[in-house]
């Protein structure tokens, strides 16, 4: 089947601007999470989703990032006034269950954002 | 602050030697703990998952142990291959906030044959 799909693969923008970065997860799964990652480094938590709702957006780390997901499937994750600093690989991974009873994470190949 | 240290030192070792990976949290009260793999340009791929009542986990020719008063988990990979070249991630959950992985930098295993 269908693992957990991210587009674009890569994204490349300029200092300033506006991003979106889609999920598809694998289908079923109602817990969805969003991470980064920079080079040389493990993937950072950013916010859980379990169905339409953001369970635990603690990680975002402004109030430029912002996810949804409205019909408890897709979801997208909206950077406004990129910085040079948000460069790196955007991770989403998908479970069947809630994180609490501590499922399996299916994570996708990520989105590489490149700010310029 | 809570930390997670994993070898930031690549580890290379022979084929068909046992690969042992070590990681090292502080400041944290786990409720369980997990091993990725990530392959360059992927994403992390889910191995093996230990709570922290328990002090072994087996799965094929892998190996988890993990020790609360040490505060420390080892990553076993037997009669290691090639194809098991690749970095390795630890990953931590805590009771009060299960849905809030936090990784560690991984550490990169490369197997000469």
């Amino acid at each position: 089947g269908a693992g957990v799909s991210q587009t674009p693969s890569n994204k490349v923008t300029e200092k300033g601007k506006y991003v979106e970065l889609r999920c598809d997860p694998i289908s079923g799964h109602t817990a969805l999470y969003w991470y980064r990652q920079s080079l040389g480094q493990g993937p950072e938590f950013l916010i859980y989703f379990q169905g339409t709702g953001a369970a635990d957006d603690s990680g975002l780390p402004n109030d430029r990032f912002f996810a949804v997901r409205p019909e408890g499937s897709v979801s997208t994750l909206k950077i406004q006034r990129t910085e040079r600093g948000d460069s790196a690989v955007y991770l989403c991974a998908s479970s069947l269950i809630p994180a609490e009873y501590t499922d399996t994470q299916y994570f996708g190949p990520g989105t590489r954002l490149t700010v310029l | 602050s809570q930390k997670i240290e994993q070898n930031s030192e690549a580890l290379n070792i022979q084929e068909g030697k046992t690969a042992t990976l070590t990681c090292n949290y502080t400041n944290y009260s786990p409720a369980y703990l997990q091993w990725y793999r990530q392959d360059p340009g992927r994403g992390p791929v889910f191995l093996l998952l230990i709570r922290e009542n328990e002090k072994e986990k087996r799965k094929e020719r892998l190996k988890v142990t993990f020790d609360t008063t040490l505060k420390q988990s080892l990553f076993h990979i037997t009669a290691s291959q090639p194809a098991d070249s690749a970095t390795y991630l630890c990953a931590l959950a805590s009771y009060s906030s299960a849905s809030k992985i936090i990784f560690g930098s991984g550490t990169r295993l490369s197997i000469r044959p």
